[in-house]
């Protein structure tokens, strides 16, 4: 099955900072999805990106598809952004399992 | 408010108990799933029902049985309820391919 490898695993920030999470897939891909876990524990949706780039506010994200990987990108992190960010794909047909990366940890101190 | 409700959010429940998770969407979606989050944080699909059909079904205990009686939910049945099952499980429901996840319910077996 698809192999999804997130890096770095653990990310420790002051605010105001700006950061690059990292996901590697093994095989071609119909379904991206990033998500942050927030403190809390819910899993909130950022980005559904099987290729391309898209923004939202200081969130963005590119993936590249022919290479297999995706990249987040945080600008000017506020400790807000703290939690657990998830990348996870899925294979080439609607309705199949995201398949999840083990994930980056990310702390925002202030 | 558009989304994806679990009920309950808590369960603490004795060993060799059987318990339910309800889910339900009012996305309008046709496809819903159950995913189990260890306490490694590690997300793994579990279930997927489209239509009211299964249509995968991973290596998990019989012990565990979903039922979905509309598009519009999809039950969590265990039997025999184990310490190894004590996690945290997501439903989460899709039309094409972005899914959208619930807020989680954390089961803590005695």
């Amino acid at each position: 099955g698809i192999q999804v490898e997130q890096s770095p695993p653990d990310l420790i920030l002051q605010e105001g900072a700006n950061s690059t999470l990292r996901c590697n897939f093994s095989d071609s891909v119909n379904n991206l999805q990033w998500f942050h876990q927030n403190p809390w524990g819910q899993l909130i949706n950022l980005f559904y990106i099987p290729s391309g780039t898209k923004q939202n506010g200081r969130l963005s994200a590119t993936t590249v598809a022919t290479e297999r990987y995706s990249l987040l990108y945080i600008s000017s992190s506020q400790t807000t952004d703290s939690g657990v960010y998830f990348c996870a794909v899925g294979p080439n047909q609607a309705g199949t399992a995201l398949i999840f990366g083990k994930g980056t940890t990310l702390s925002v101190s202030s | 408010d558009t989304a994806v409700s679990q009920t309950p959010k808590y369960l603490v429940t004795q060993m060799g108990n059987d318990k339910s998770i309800k889910c339900e969407q009012n996305l309008g979606h046709d496809t819903m799933y159950w995913y189990k989050q260890d306490s490694k944080k590690f997300l793994k699909i579990m279930f997927s029902y489209n239509n009211k059909e299964l249509i995968i079904n991973e290596t998990v205990p019989n012990r565990f049985s979903p039922k979905s009686p509309d598009k519009a939910h999809l039950n969590l049945h265990i039997n025999s309820l184990e310490l190894g099952d004590s996690a945290v499980y997501f439903c989460a429901s899709s039309l094409r391919r972005e899914q959208f996840f619930g807020p989680g319910t954390r089961l803590t077996v005695l």
